[in-house]
């Protein structure tokens, strides 16, 4: 089976920069993607990491490491839009299924 | 381009009745998923579709759940009989191409259908 884990609840203040990490146990692992989720709403596509390294798309950064396990979100330059969900999720196993973790809950004060 | 379409948006069912959801993909999308989403957790994938053809669905609970997805386009899902632990909002995501191995693995997420038994 596939399991992921990653902090509930970050809380930071607009204009901050914040990291929230995300470990992984998979068989088969292709790739780690990170989706965002207001309340209400659908999860939208923010980044994907297939191989080692960081990719930078505008003020949100992903970075994987696969002989950790591990990946983050970085977000910069935060701003009250920016309180949601975020979600890692990964490619993996035989069937190259998708798996989400159960969420981080990220509180941007002003 | 129009997303990915899913009706009801909200249905309230007594517990033991049926109900059935409705997708509509992203046109050219060959991969259709569903997912159940309990309120606080992510999205935990209950079937997924390539064209018409089930590429895994270990995870659907097959003695009340079933899903079909006829002509490889529009999908439904279908609970028959309801518990009160399927309450939940049930999300449809489309993807492309049709291996599922994009460099950018993107999913498109439907609005959803929040489903209250009672």
């Amino acid at each position: 089976g596939q399991s992921l884990e990653q902090p509930s609840e970050v809380t930071a203040v607009e204009g901050a920069i914040v990291q929230i990490n995300c470990t992984y146990q998979t068989s088969g692992f292709y790739g780690l993607s990170w989706y965002q989720q207001h309340d209400g709403g659908a999860p939208t596509f923010l980044s994907y990491n297939a191989l080692d390294g960081l990719e930078e798309t505008g003020r949100f950064s992903s970075f994987l490491s696969r002989s950790d396990s591990y990946g983050y979100l970085l977000l910069q330059e935060l701003q009250m839009k920016d309180s949601a969900s975020y979600f890692c999720a990964v490619r993996g196993g035989g069937s190259y299924i998708p798996t989400f973790g159960r969420g981080t809950s990220l509180i941007v004060h002003p | 381009e129009a997303g990915v379409a899913q009706s009801p948006r909200y249905k309230i069912i007594e517990k033991r009745q049926s109900v059935a959801f409705w997708c509509n993909p992203i046109s050219g999308h060959a991969t259709l998923y569903w997912y159940q989403q309990i309120l606080g957790q992510g999205p935990k994938l209950l079937i997924q579709f390539q064209n018409n053809g089930v590429v895994d669905d270990s995870q659907l609970p097959k003695d009340r759940f079933s899903a079909e997805r006829l002509k490889g386009v529009d999908s439904t899902l279908k609970i028959q009989p309801a518990k009160l632990e399927d309450s939940a909002v049930y999300l449809c995501a489309s993807s492309f191409p049709a291996s599922g191995r994009s460099p950018s693995d993107e999913q498109y997420f439907g609005p959803g259908t929040r489903l209250t038994v009672t």
